[in-house]
């Protein structure tokens, strides 16, 4: 099972950022989204689609249907530049599933 | 609060072996499976298996079978995974994770430090 995900997205201050994760019939899986920053381990933004854990801004939220899920970050500050990748399980497989990651630039 | 603390860098020649710790902390070690995922130089995220801690059954990533072993010892909470007969293309940050469950679907969180194991000649 792969997860397609634009390699970058660029955004300005204060605008929305949109990244996508594209699979067959992922609408039909959960979707976990994790932030990684540059030298960093990866950290855990939205949960089954589009739950926040503790500590995540509202700013974060998730979608998942179809062939495509998404993680939108609204109001995109300089401290939201990382990676982001998709995450799901594959149970043809029993395995997971990372995104390829998506590099969001802060303009 | 919950942490996982991984042990330091490692440097090793192809062919030998690489055993990597991560130790619990802040929560209850024996309700929570554990995961390893690496990630090579500038690479995306790749999952090499897990372990249930509650009895000790493993789940390797089909590229990784018969190369990792992944143990525990509840006494320290601490997980092993151990990774045989490296080679070049295994240099990577080797990241222990732990996997909160719920109704059947897991996800990771949170993460260890990373590892990073360097495989040179």
């Amino acid at each position: 099972y792969e997860l397609t995900q634009p390699p970058s997205v660029s955004v300005a201050p204060g605008k929305t950022a949109t990244i996508t994760c594209q699979g067959n019939n992922i609408g039909a899986k959960s979707v976990h989204w994790y932030q990684q920053k540059t030298g960093q381990a990866p950290v855990l933004v939205i949960s089954f689609d589009s739950d926040r854990p503790s500590g995540i801004p509202e700013r974060f939220s998730g979608s998942n249907s179809g062939n495509t899920a998404t993680l939108s970050i609204s109001s995109v500050e300089a401290a939201d530049e990382a990676d982001y990748y998709c995450q799901v399980w594959d149970y043809t497989s029993d395995e997971y599933v990372f995104g390829f990651g998506t590099t969001v630039t802060v303009l | 609060q919950v942490q996982l603390v991984q042990s330091g860098a490692e440097v090793k020649k192809p062919g030998a072996s690489v055993k990597v710790s991560c130790k619990a902390s802040g929560y209850d070690f024996n309700t929570f499976d554990i995961s390893w995922v690496r990630q090579a130089p500038g690479q995306g995220l790749e999952w090499m298996g897990r372990i249930s801690i509650r009895n000790g059954n493993t789940k390797d990533a089909q590229k990784f079978q018969g190369r990792v072993t992944m143990t525990t010892d509840t006494s320290t909470a601490t997980v092993y995974m151990e990774v045989r007969n490296l080679r070049s293309d295994d240099t990577a940050v080797y990241y222990c994770a732990r996997m909160v469950a719920v109704a059947g679907i897991n996800w990771f969180d949170p993460w260890g430090q990373g590892t990073l194991v360097t495989v040179s000649s």
